[in-house]
């Protein structure tokens, strides 16, 4: 099992560039979730997507859009890249039972420059 | 929404010494989730300890909770260079999601 993969691990853009950040997981978990990690502030919630077909907002939702695609994939686009989003993302997966939470599986991470 | 807080931010110990680094958390929780990170890594579930329970172990782990503080500690016994790492407490917060604090840097000097 390859756990929770994401593509791609660097990536540069322009001020106003778009792009997608890919997710996948291959443990048939219902629970999918994006976070932005920034020096000193730990992780930030982005988007989560609590089960198949639903996407709702975390603590940090400007400037993003999401898509859970399937029960697998679940990725992130930045509409028009601004220099604040210069950040390291990291996709994570979980089982998901109603109340219960469950320990999350994090992918390697994307460290994206916006210049 | 729930914010874990480690304490302390930073920690430079010697092989072989006990690691001990705390979180508190501000509502009532479900229960407390610890992750490591090696550095450019992904984060890695150490251990979850649920709201019922006071005491956890796990091989060099062990983590406590005490809901009247609204405090965990986490505790490295033995440690060794490849502890290295960053140490975040996650707290639930409703909706499969969680909160977590911004980190204990340990550096295990061989």
């Amino acid at each position: 099992n390859a756990g929770v993969t994401q593509t791609p691990k660097f990536q540069v853009l322009k001020t106003g560039q778009s792009m997608t950040l890919q997710c996948a997981q291959d443990m048939n978990h219902n629970s999918m979730y994006w976070y932005r990690q920034d020096p000193g502030m730990g992780l930030r919630l982005i988007y989560y997507s609590a089960s198949e077909g639903t996407t709702d907002k975390g603590e940090v939702p400007n400037g993003y859009n999401v898509s859970r695609l399937n029960k697998r994939e679940f990725s992130l686009r930045l509409e028009s890249a601004a220099p604040s989003q210069t950040s390291v993302y990291f996709c994570a997966s979980s089982r998901a039972d109603s109340g219960s939470p469950y320990e999350q599986y994090f992918g390697p991470g994307t460290r994206l420059t916006v210049t | 929404s729930q914010q874990g807080e480690e304490d302390p931010q930073a920690l430079s110990i010697q092989e072989g010494e006990n690691a001990t680094m705390n979180c508190s958390y501000k509502t009532s929780i479900n229960n407390l989730q610890w992750y490591r990170q090696n550095s450019g890594r992904g984060l890695v579930h150490l251990i979850l300890i649920r709201s019922n329970e006071r005491e956890k172990h796990s091989g060099r782990l062990r983590v406590t909770l005490d809901t009247s503080k609204k405090s965990s500690s986490l505790l490295i016994t033995a440690s060794r260079a490849a502890d290295t790492a960053s140490y975040f407490c996650a707290t639930y917060y409703g909706n499969n999601r969680l909160a977590f604090g911004k980190g204990n840097q340990v550096v295990v000097i061989p």
